[in-house]
């Protein structure tokens, strides 16, 4: 199965500043169609999960563009340009390769400072 | 609008069993393929079953294979899953999810990439004597 790694697992930032979250799978995610088969989840306080970037890189639908998703390969990259009270939660990647097991990252906990 | 109700939950005694129901409105169901995603209590995301649009294709967790039996009703618009012999760490909140799907086109061939594009509130299961 794909160990998909998380860091850090504890992040407090300032609203204003960016953040930016790791994760690294444990086999490439690349497709031989040549495209990223990473998810990027956010779990918030009292909502149920909701997805952020999928193909590792594309917004999902009404995601603000203060999010963006890169990476290749097995290392890949959560940011958020400007964080807001409202991006508190946990925050999760996942590979997506049609085969599962489905497995998640350990999750990020993003707090406000 | 898009909608996915669980229900089924409850306090259950290891070794029992519960069925889960998840009810899709607001999209054509028998179009997507649907998941089944659980959170233990302090823990994370854990995908626990797969079931594809047609009813085939079952896929699931290691740790409730052989225990868990996902299907659906494609009539009714309804996923479930049968849970048996229950243990401690199946107790949490468990979550229905749509698989999204968008396709690539590369060259002459056609990709599908699936994601979870719509999660239910989630219902709780708690395991204890």
């Amino acid at each position: 199965d794909i160990v998909m790694t998380q860091s850090p697992l504890s992040l407090p930032v300032t609203p204003g500043e960016p953040a930016s979250i790791s994760c690294r799978s444990s086999q490439s995610l690349l497709h031989s169609n040549g495209y990223e088969y990473l998810d990027w989840y956010v779990h918030k306080p009292g909502q149920s999960p909701q997805l952020l970037i999928y193909l590792g890189s594309k917004r999902a639908s009404g995601v603000p563009d203060r999010f963006s998703g890169s990476g290749s390969g097995s290392t890949f990259t959560l940011r958020i340009s400007r964080v807001e009270a409202e991006d508190v939660g946990v925050y999760y990647c996942m590979h997506a390769l049609q085969t599962p097991p489905y497995t998640f990252g350990q999750g990020t906990k993003l707090e406000i400072k | 609008q898009v909608q996915l109700v669980e229900s089924g939950g409850g306090v259950v005694q290891p070794g029992g069993s519960l069925r889960l129901s998840c009810a899709a409105s607001g999209f054509t169901f028998s179009a997507y393929g649907m998941r089944w995603v659980r959170q233990a209590p302090g823990k994370g995301l854990e995908w626990v079953a797969s079931i594809r649009f047609d009813g085939s294709n079952l896929y699931y967790a290691d740790s409730v294979k052989g225990r868990f039996t996902v299907s659906r009703d494609n009539s009714r618009n309804t996923l479930y899953v049968q849970i048996n012999s229950l243990r401690p760490e199946d107790s949490g909140k468990y979550y229905c999810v749509r698989e999204g799907e968008t396709t690539m086109l590369r060259v002459v061939r056609r990709y599908h990439y699936f994601y979870m594009d719509v999660w239910g509130k989630g219902t709780t299961v708690i395991v204890s004597s």
